[in-house]
């Protein structure tokens, strides 16, 4: 079975650019959250889809963030105009029920984005 | 706000060294709490949840312990392999986890 996969792995842009990440669930996962981790800092909780409806986005940290789950499928997470604060490393992370009934989140690689 | 320190920051231990990883957390209303362990260029991978205080849970040479403001990740006669960041997180009310800092963990054949 397919574990959650992001793309890119690595994205070097200019501060002003736009960057859109996407993330793939593992199938028939029903929730799908995004993380970040700030160098030198936590892994922080950004946002959580349940199917194609925003749960919780309460850690997006400004509207130049926004987030996509078309379908409820895939999810994509755009940045736009990147700040140089952006720069880290984006989680994704899926679960087939809620964080209570599990405890298990199903993470991917992680996308690096480096904003020059 | 729900808060997660953990101690120490990086620790190296010669291949057989037993030692202890500390989460300290404090929470409102704690629903779980969750050891995940992360290799570099990777994405973290779950290992345990404890729910409550007493509870215990084992994995190989790893063993997860809880108590009501903190928790503890033993490694026994650890190898080569088991190093990694150890990231400790937090569930509260919301749907969310609150992690820490993460332990870097060295081991030394």
């Amino acid at each position: 079975e397919a574990g959650v996969t992001q793309f890119p792995s690595h994205s070097v842009i200019e501060k002003g650019q736009t960057v859109t990440l996407r993330c793939d669930p593992i199938s028939g996962h029903d929730n799908l959250y995004w993380y970040r981790r700030v160098m030198g800092k936590e892994i922080k909780f950004l946002l959580h889809f349940v199917k194609e409806s925003k749960q919780d986005e309460s850690g997006m940290p400004n509207n130049r963030f926004l987030a996509e789950r078309t379908g409820g499928t895939y999810s994509t997470l755009k940045v736009q105009p990147a700040e140089l604060e952006d720069s880290g490393v984006y989680f994704c992370a899926s679960s087939p029920r809620e964080l209570l009934n599990t405890g298990e989140l199903f993470f991917g690689e992680g996308s690096r984005l480096t904003v020059l | 706000e729900d808060q997660v320190t953990q101690s120490p920051e990086a620790l190296r231990l010669q291949e057989g060294e037993s030692s202890s990883l500390n989460c300290s957390y404090t929470v409102s209303g704690l629903r779980g709490l969750f050891w995940y362990r992360q290799d570099p260029g990777k994405g973290p991978e779950f290992l345990f949840t404890l729910y409550s205080a007493g509870e215990e849970k084992e994995k190989e040479r790893l063993k997860a312990t809880l108590t009501k403001k903190e928790s503890f990740l033993h490694i026994t006669a650890p190898k080569p392999e088991d190093s990694a960041t150890y990231l400790c997180a937090v569930l509260g009310g919301a749907q969310k986890l609150v992690f820490g800092q993460g332990t870097r963990l060295t081991i030394n054949p």
